[in-house]
């Protein structure tokens, strides 16, 4: 079975520029969530989507973050205009039943 | 809210040596899960351990076995015979079950462990 997907591995961006990163559940899996991890911190959740519909995003930064599932499969999270403080790593994960989540490797970004 | 603490910033032993990660945690529930996962430098989360609050026995898997204590709100990992790869960040976390859908993972700060030659 494929794992979860996330590219790009890594992204060097200058603030105030825009970075989009991109997620592929387990295939079957209806739930998939973003977290962003900060370098010495534990990952803290962004949003949620259970199939094509948001189940919580209430620690989305709505005014510079955004976040789609496309058709219940992929999914893209979007910075624009990134900030220093953006700096972190983005992790995707999905599940396909309660308390069993799959993580991918995540995509370290560097806001400079 | 719930919350998860992990005292230990950083944790070093020998190789084949036991070794024992703190976790403490905040809850007004009485039927949730506990988790310790591992992150080694690849940045993937792996799902070490599991354990379901309402289970009185402590989960076990090979050389990785917990110490749970509900009343103390207590969820702390033993490594037994610690190998090399073993090194990594190591990673308490707490789940509310919700309906399916609606569960998240709250984590710790972590503890980053290496395993000495």
């Amino acid at each position: 079975e494929a794992g979860v997907a996330q590219s790009p591995r890594y992204k060097i961006i200058e603030k105030r520029q825009s970075v989009a990163f991109w997620c592929n559940p387990i295939s079957g899996h209806a739930t998939l969530y973003w977290y962003q991890q900060i370098l010495g911190q534990g990952p803290k959740l962004l949003i949620q989507f259970q199939n094509n519909g948001v189940v919580d995003d209430s620690q989305l930064p709505k005014d510079r973050f955004s976040a789609e599932r496309l058709k219940g499969v992929d999914s893209t999270l979007k910075i624009q205009p990134a900030k220093l403080e953006d700096s972190a790593v983005y992790l995707c994960a999905s599940s396909s039943r309660a308390g069993k989540l799959f993580f991918g490797s995540g995509t370290q970004l560097s806001v400079l | 809210a719930q919350t998860v603490t992990q005292s230990q910033p950083e944790m070093s032993v020998q190789e084949a040596e036991t070794v024992t990660l703190s976790c403490t945690y905040d809850t007004s529930e009485s039927n949730y899960y506990l988790f310790w996962y591992k992150q080694p430098p690849s940045r993937q989360m792996i799902l070490v351990i599991r354990q379901e609050a309402y289970k009185q026995q402590n989960a076990t898997e090979n050389r990785f076995s917990v110490n749970f204590q509900k009343a103390a709100k207590s969820f702390s990992l033993k490594i037994s015979d610690s190998q090399l790869g073993d090194t990594a960040m190591y990673f308490c976390a707490f789940m509310k079950p919700a309906n399916f859908g609606n569960e998240k993972l709250t984590f710790g700060t972590g503890t980053r462990l290496t395993i000495i030659p």
